[in-house]
């Protein structure tokens, strides 16, 4: 299975908040998990990804959290500003074998950040 | 460092009729990739492409979209005929060469009315 499913589909968070967004994928052959950010009219660009040989990474504001035995991850924005309004998709990707490097997303998740 | 473009940005058109976007991957980038995203769900793989060649189109509609990377740099992907369904953003990503990292153009939104 190559399916990546993400939750909650929106999240609205005050200012300050902390967004937790999860993911979780079936495929264990898979060892690249990227988040990505995309705001409206644009491309989605890289935010932050870890590989399962660890089980955390912090830059900056944002942190994921990966859970190896129940294939799960999650993205946390720290003090989460108005201008991370956006919509962030997880991925999964792995580096051998069919489909190589190729980016299987979750659905997205709309984050709003009100004041 | 140059990001990737892509043209048009926006396209509308009638059902039937045809189609073409362009893609510029980064410089030096080997591998490039398409994606349709329609509305409200993440990106979906459409073509990958090592230098000229095609790595994988599994998932392309060969009956009606057709892609290729004739000098291994820019790529164009065509639809032939649109249908209503075809409506959505299309992006183009590149990555170096067997790296994970991939980076994507603005995309151009496709409308078939």
């Amino acid at each position: 299975q190559q399916q990546v499913k993400q939750s909650p589909q929106s999240l609205i968070v005050q200012k300050g908040g902390i967004s937790i967004i999860n993911c979780a994928y079936e495929n264990t052959a898979f060892d690249y998990f990227p988040w990505y950010q995309q705001f409206p009219g644009k491309g989605p660009a890289l935010l932050i990804a870890i590989r399962p040989d660890v089980s955390e990474k912090k830059e900056g504001r944002f942190t994921i959290s990966f859970n190896k035995s129940a294939k799960q991850f999650s993205l946390h924005i720290m003090d989460s500003q108005p201008g991370d309004s956006a919509t962030y998709f997880c991925a999964a990707s792995m580096g051998s074998g069919a489909g190589s490097y190729q980016l299987t997303f979750g659905k997205g998740t709309k984050l709003s950040v009100i004041p | 460092e140059a990001g990737v473009a892509q043209s048009p940005r926006y396209k509308i058109i009638e059902k039937r009729q045809s189609v073409a976007f362009w893609c510029n991957p980064i410089s030096g980038h080997a591998t490039l990739y398409w994606y349709q995203q329609i509305l409200g769900q993440g990106p979906k793989l459409l073509i990958q492409f090592q230098n000229n060649g095609v790595v994988d189109d599994s998932q392309l509609p060969k009956d009606r979209f057709s892609a290729e990377r004739l000098k291994g740099v820019d790529s164009t992907l065509k639809i032939q005929p649109a249908k209503l369904e075809d409506s959505a953003v299309y992006l183009c990503a590149s990555s170096s060469t067997e790296v994970y990292e991939q980076y994507f153009g603005p995309g151009t939104r496709l409308t078939v009315t």
